[in-house]
């Protein structure tokens, strides 16, 4: 299966703690995307990468939030201090910068629930 | 800012029946337009997509028309399925921009 994966699926953890969260794009991807999506919503932007640079940071990323991405290849969100609004799916996603529209390849997400 | 619209759900049929799913935009200049499908326990699928005014998308018996004039994107399906029942998410990216702003979602269940 050559789509975007995303590890792990579920995450539990109590308040306070700090979680990870990995994402791998499909393979000749440059852009990479991270959105969450809270229950009865559609997903909202936080965060995009063209290659290893990121180009753009949504104001609902708060500063306990971070990502990376340094080889360029696989992506990692972090959230430090987790709050019980945290709790969402995060989903990643990714495109080529070269395609005419951008369309975006979404992996399976990982939900993350705060205790 | 960049916004969409669509008719709240569930929206329940029987199987056969003709499907709109009705969704409106608000973007600055002539955006790109996409319908996401999300089936139970799976990712975000993109199902079509129409890049400039009168474009139409289409993909597995769906349909969308973007229409400039009343900035919209209406989904459609002549006959749906069981297998049709998910969640669709409209979705914009404005030019020049790849980021996707997406609507709530409407989630359509079809009955055998």
């Amino acid at each position: 299966d050559t789509g975007v994966s995303q590890d792990p699926r579920h995450k539990i953890t109590k308040r306070g703690q700090n979680v990870t969260f990995r994402c791998d794009p499909i393979s000749e991807h440059n852009r990479l995307y991270w959105y969450r999506q809270t229950l009865g919503q559609g997903p909202e932007f936080l965060t995009y990468f063209q290659n290893e640079a990121q180009l753009e940071k949504s104001r609902l990323l708060s500063d306990r939030f971070s990502a990376e991405r340094p080889k360029g290849s696989f992506s990692t969100l972090e959230i430090q201090r987790t709050e019980q609004g945290d709790s969402a799916m995060y989903l990643c996603a990714s495109s080529l910068a070269s395609s005419e529209a951008y369309e975006q390849y979404f992996g399976p997400g990982t939900r993350l629930t705060v205790t | 800012g960049n916004s969409v619209t669509q008719m709240e759900g569930p929206v329940t049929l029987s199987e056969e029946a003709f499907l709109t799913i009705n969704c409106t935009y608000t973007a600055t200049g002539y955006p790109s337009l996409f319908w996401y499908v999300q089936y139970p326990g799976e990712g975000l699928q993109l199902l079509l997509k129409a890049t400039k005014a009168d474009d139409k998308g289409s993909n597995k018996g769906f349909e969308a028309t973007y229409r400039k004039e009343t900035t919209s994107f209406h989904l459609e399906k002549g006959s749906v399925q069981v297998s049709d029942s998910a969640v669709y998410f409209c979705a914009l990216s404005a030019r020049g921009y790849s980021t996707l702003t997406f609507g709530k979602g409407t989630m359509l269940l079809v009955s055998p």
